[in-house]
């Protein structure tokens, strides 16, 4: 079965500042991995996919990931964080017909 | 669209009493997932339905778990009798297809067994 583990449970960072939410998998074939958000009291909402091509994968709300497979990571990235940003960010694999998510990152923006 | 709709929202109810979740996934969605979500056990996959056919159900915890899925927009998530350790947020998730298509989310349930 096909895992992720996101690195860190959580992030405090500040307003306008750059935020990574570091993620690495265990496959050594083909890997689709994805990268959700659950702001509270929510369902998750996709953020972005990587399924082929450039390995660098633009998502909604300004995020962008970087699929490395010599390092076998997915990191997500945005450049400068607002208050809205603060939620949980997940990590997930596409393993047969399922996902199966990391534990989670809980992102703190705070002013 | 109205996206995954998820009844009740909040749900209270005693220890040994039946819980019946509902979902109702994106009109033309050919799969079905029902997810739990717990602080200790993050997000756990316990069944997942295909042309409303279960092909996985690995995931439900026991025999007081079950879920039916009698057509294409209803699916049902019942847990009789109903334990505190059952305590969690219940998701449902539809997607269009079983490969790589996007899953997506209702709000969730949030049961609280006393």
């Amino acid at each position: 079965a096909q895992s992720v583990t996101q690195l860190d449970s959580q992030v405090p960072v500040f307003e306008e500042a750059p935020v990574e939410l570091r993620c690495n998998y265990s496959s050594s074939v083909s890997v689709y991995l994805f990268w959700y958000v659950q702001y509270p009291n929510q369902g998750l909402q996709l953020l972005l996919k990587y399924l082929s091509g450039s390995t660098l994968v633009k998502g909604i709300n300004g995020f962008e990931a970087e699929f490395n497979k010599s390092q076998t990571s997915f990191h997500l990235r945005k450049p400068s964080v607002h208050i809205s940003d603060t939620a949980e960010y997940f990590c997930a694999v596409h393993d047969d017909y399922k996902l199966s998510f990391g534990a989670g990152t809980t992102v703190t923006v705070r002013a | 669209d109205a996206g995954v709709i998820q009844s009740p929202r909040h749900e209270v109810t005693e220890m040994g009493q039946e819980v019946t979740l509902r979902c109702k996934p994106i009109s033309g969605h050919n799969s079905l997932f029902w997810y739990r979500q717990t602080m200790m056990r993050g997000l756990e996959l316990l069944i997942y339905f295909n042309n409303n056919v279960p092909i996985d159900d690995s995931g439900m915890p026991e025999d007081r778990f079950s879920a039916k899925m009698p057509n294409a927009s209803f699916s049902t998530l019942k847990i009789q009798p109903s334990e505190p350790r059952d305590s969690a947020v219940y998701f449902c998730a539809s997607s269009l297809g079983t490969g790589t298509d996007t899953q997506y989310f209702g709000p969730g349930t949030r049961l609280t067994v006393l």
